[in-house]
């Protein structure tokens, strides 16, 4: 079946300019996850929804920064402002259910330049 | 910040040797994971050792989990060409039930 998956795949943005960044999860997947990840470093984790309620926004690094999943489904995560240092790979993940348990599946990315 | 540190950051090896990989990690943990990175796949799950648990075999690889050292290690057998990429351990931390934290990976080249 269809997996997680990103659109744009990459992205350049002029600093100052606002980015919009779109994750399509699997299907019935309860939890959607936004991270960051810096070249040559691990992902950072941003924010967390459990169906449309976003529970978790503590890893946004700054107020610049806005995600929302108004329908449960489709996530946006919106940089307002982009600075050199948002330049980095956006990674979308999803499980079906709450829980440490729970496998997380990872789209592809978004890899943003800001120029 | 991240959770894991993985030693050796870079690891180079012979088709057919086997490659073990450390992670340490700093606060208790539910369950650690493992994944993998390469440009072709993006980051795929490996495998999931909850922290009742000391070791876990999966085809080819094999993790270990040590709590009382905070330490875990991931063990390829056999590898192959294709098991060149990034490997990282993601902790899930007891004040969190879904947050992944990640090390900084260790990058696996297997020569053909």
């Amino acid at each position: 079946g269809a997996g997680v998956s990103q659109s744009p795949r990459y992205k350049v943005a002029k600093r100052g300019q606002d980015v919009a960044l779109r994750c399509d999860p699997i299907s019935g997947h309860v939890s959607l996850f936004w991270y960051q990840q810096a070249l040559g470093q691990g992902p950072e984790f941003l924010t967390y929804f459990q169906n449309e309620a976003q529970l978790d926004k503590s890893g946004l690094p700054s107020d610049r920064f806005f995600a929302e999943r108004p329908e449960g489904s489709v996530s946006t995560l919106k940089i307002q402002r982009t600075q050199q240092e948002d330049s980095a790979v956006y990674l979308c993940a999803s499980s079906l259910a709450q829980g440490p348990y729970n496998e997380q599946f990872f789209g592809p990315g978004t890899r943003l330049t800001v120029l | 910040s991240q959770q894991g540190e993985e030693d050796p950051q870079a690891l180079s090896i012979q088709e057919g040797e086997n490659a073990t990989m450390n992670c340490s990690y700093k606060t208790s943990i539910n369950n650690l994971q493992w994944y993998r990175q390469n440009s072709g796949r993006g980051l795929v799950h490996l495998i999931l050792i909850r922290s009742n648990e000391r070791e876990k075999h999966s085809g080819r690889l094999r993790v270990t989990l040590d709590t009382s050292k905070k330490s875990s290690s991931l063990l390829i057998t056999a590898s192959r060409a294709a098991d060149t990429a990034s490997y990282f351990c993601a902790g899930n931390s007891g004040g969190s039930n879904y947050k992944l934290t990640f090390g900084k990976g260790t990058l696996l080249t297997v020569n053909p």
